[in-house]
């Protein structure tokens, strides 16, 4: 069936670091890929998405490509920031969008 | 713009104790599930529906009940709390005529069952 495995965290970085969060999924047909982005104490949140293969999603500074040769979605930023700190999680949704799957989530903080 | 609308936010129950935690959406969305969170393992889908009168299972439904009577709502009930169940829970909608649409979430509601 269907899974999405994300990189284990937590990871901690010094401020105007550089991130990857690694994320790898199983999947049949052309499903839409999603970063979801949750603050402390908050529900989950749509940070970027693609939907097909060599699209790349971004918002707030953030990129991931569709990588379908190798069936990844790997979460990028240039520079982090304090304000950046969250918990991080990697989705994979149906063609129907009936069902999203997610990763285990990959909790980030940063130092100033 | 309230969008999905969870209550409440901190419960505490004692084992074998009913209750049901509510979930409202404003969207006119067809898709509604809950989803429980525990550490290390992400969200497992625990009930899904994809309209009024229509429900299914997800990942984990056991301990777990749900109905749709309306578009707007779509509570889960847990009939007999049992420790397992302690977690933050979170309901989910979105719109299944727009293709490759994400789901919009409640801000959780974290169960403790002592």
């Amino acid at each position: 069936g269907n899974s999405v495995t994300q990189m284990e965290g937590p990871v901690t970085l010094s401020e105007e670091a550089f991130l990857t969060i690694n994320c790898t999924y199983t999947a049949t047909g052309y499903p839409s890929l999603f970063w979801y982005v949750q603050y402390p104490g908050e529900g989950l949140q749509l940070l970027l998405k693609a939907t097909k293969a060599d699209d790349k999603g971004s918002n707030k500074g953030f990129e991931a490509t569709y990588r379908k040769e190798t069936t990844s979605f790997h979460l990028e930023k240039g520079s982090v920031q304090v304000s950046d700190s969250a918990v991080y999680f990697c989705a994979l949704g149906d063609s129907s969008a009936s069902k999203i799957i997610f990763g285990s989530g990959t909790r980030l903080s940063i130092w100033p | 713009n309230a969008g999905v609308t969870q209550t409440p936010k901190f419960q505490v129950l004692k084992t074998g104790q009913s209750m049901t935690l509510q979930c409202a959406q404003d969207m006119n969305h067809e898709y509604m599930s809950w989803y429980r969170q525990d550490p290390g393992m992400g969200l497992r889908l625990i009930h899904y529906s994809v309209g009024a009168g229509i429900t299914d299972q997800g990942e984990v439904p056991n301990g777990y009940n749900v109905s749709r009577s309306t578009t707007e709502d779509f509570p889960l009930r847990l009939l007999s709390a049992a420790p397992s169940q302690t977690s933050v829970y979170f309901c989910a909608s979105s719109n299944l005529r727009v293709k490759n649409t994400e789901a919009f979430f409640g801000q959780g509601t974290r169960l403790t069952v002592v």
